[in-house]
């Protein structure tokens, strides 16, 4: 079956980078895009960007752009979402999600990487 | 942009009651509206996608309807493993979510 299992929580200091990763299994990596998607606590959701890890092409949302950085490791199918220049602001819940462009939904999310940003 | 506004922000029901979220975008969408469950402190669980397909698995009890710039999420029959959150996500290039709907026991 398939799994998205992302890395563990995190705490940052203000300024520092953060680097995310959610590995998957139980398809092929390559044929569907991964998507990010934050909740800050008590929030709705935020989407973020995606990644086409057949490609390593990327669409990351225009508030983020210049500070979230996209990557995958198609070898041990894992994608990955940096984060630069944290502040208050970034404390959040961070998804990853599979994108079944087909169906129009994201139908398999990993666990969620809580990220704090505190001094 | 398309914007999604979801109404109630938050719903006060009983268990056997029938339940009605809506969300409404500013332009039309066709019928790329997916609906999605949110449980404390796990991910969210698709219900239905494309505005009335049920995602395997999910109980019949939940449906959706809808198209161009007006969806419903309806539950007939709330159980109690239904208190939750529940969001709509216009779904494209990128994912726009609408504000969410917390069902909560009356």
């Amino acid at each position: 079956q398939v799994h998205l299992v992302q890395s563990g929580a995190e705490v940052k200091k203000p300024g520092a980078s953060v680097k995310v990763s959610c590995q998957a299994s139980g398809y092929t990596f390559t044929d569907y895009y991964i998507h990010w998607v934050r909740q800050a606590p008590g929030q709705g959701f935020e989407w973020m960007g995606w990644i086409n890890p057949s490609n390593g092409g990327t669409n990351v949302a225009v508030k983020f752009h210049g500070r979230v950085t996209m990557t995958r490791d198609t070898s041990i199918s894992t994608a990955y979402m940096e984060v630069s220049g944290l502040t208050s602001d970034d404390t959040a819940v961070y998804y990853c999600a599979r994108d079944e462009a087909v169906s129009g939904m994201a139908d398999y999310w990993g666990q969620g990487t809580l990220v704090t940003v505190s001094s | 942009d398309i914007q999604i506004t979801q109404s109630p922000s938050t719903l006060s029901a009983s268990v056997g009651d029938r339940v009605t979220i809506t969300c409404r975008a500013t332009h039309s969408i066709g019928d790329w509206l997916a609906w999605y469950q949110q449980k404390p402190g796990k991910a969210p669980k698709v219900l239905i996608y494309r505005a009335f397909n049920l995602q395997r698995g999910v109980p019949s009890r939940f449906s959706g309807s809808g198209s161009g710039t007006e969806f419903t999420l309806t539950i007939t029959s709330l159980q109690p493993d239904d208190f939750a959150t529940y969001y709509c996500q216009h779904y494209t290039s990128f994912w726009t979510f609408g504000q969410g709907t917390r069902v909560e026991i009356k």
